[in-house]
């Protein structure tokens, strides 16, 4: 089974709203971090969030991450049509930062 | 700096047959991580190359394997190929070295259909 797991699998909203994308994982974890990717092309790395941090802001991306419920979310502020995309969150293990384990992925779809 | 970059974009091959695919990291970066993204599987990891030597490698079968030369460009090859290898093959590179966690940067990607 995956390591991480996004909640919801699929996301549609109104350009201006917010939306809010949740992480699950199992196992402990050195960190935590995001990733878009548009139409089945390359991932673009987000934001990342150490396991002694509890949240991140990047422009309009905020992250928290809650260690003792194993858990992320990922807030976009203020939608834009151009967010739409599948993200991702990944987990590398505490006992091997090398191996990092991508979840399902959660699809937004913005509507302008 | 120019980004990663994957040679083909895209591919299609018989089962039976045998695929070489490659990426070139960013210059200077010493990893390279590729990937395997399916709609019904999603991104596992492949394996991890550093200074040419395999460094980390996920669940494949050995028909999946790889290598890295010593400018850093890497290629991974499948051998006998199965129709449930049709997939977007992604691969990263990182600094690979200094304190971890490495911010990988990702490619475009290859799409290989296998039919």
């Amino acid at each position: 089974s995956q390591q991480g797991e996004e909640d919801p699998q699929a996301l549609s909203i109104q350009e201006g709203e917010n939306a809010t994308m949740n992480c699950s994982y199992k196992t402990s974890i050195n960190n935590l971090q995001w990733y878009r990717q548009n139409s089945g092309r390359g991932l673009v790395h987000l934001i990342l969030i150490r396991s002694n941090e509890r949240e991140k802001h990047s422009g309009r991306l905020r992250v928290t991450l809650d260690t003792s419920k194993k858990s992320s979310s990922l807030l976009i502020t203020a939608s834009r049509a151009a967010d739409t995309a599948s993200y991702f969150c990944a987990t590398d293990l505490k006992t091997s930062y090398d191996k990092v384990i991508f979840g399902p992925g959660t699809s937004l779809s913005v509507i302008p | 700096k120019a980004g990663v970059t994957q040679t083909p974009r895209y591919l299609i091959k018989t089962r039976g047959q045998q695929v070489t695919l490659s990426c070139s990291p960013i210059s200077g970066h010493r990893s390279v991580s590729w990937y395997q993204q399916t709609p019904g599987q999603g991104l596992q990891f492949l394996f991890e190359y550093f200074s040419e030597t395999q460094r980390n490698k996920g669940n494949f079968p050995g028909r999946f394997s790889g290598r890295q030369f010593s400018n850093s460009r890497s290629e991974m090859n499948v051998s006998t190929l199965e129709l449930g290898d049709s997939a977007l093959y992604l691969c990263a590179s990182s600094s690979g070295q200094g304190p971890r966690p490495y911010e990988q940067y990702f490619g475009p990607g290859t799409r290989l259909t296998v039919t």
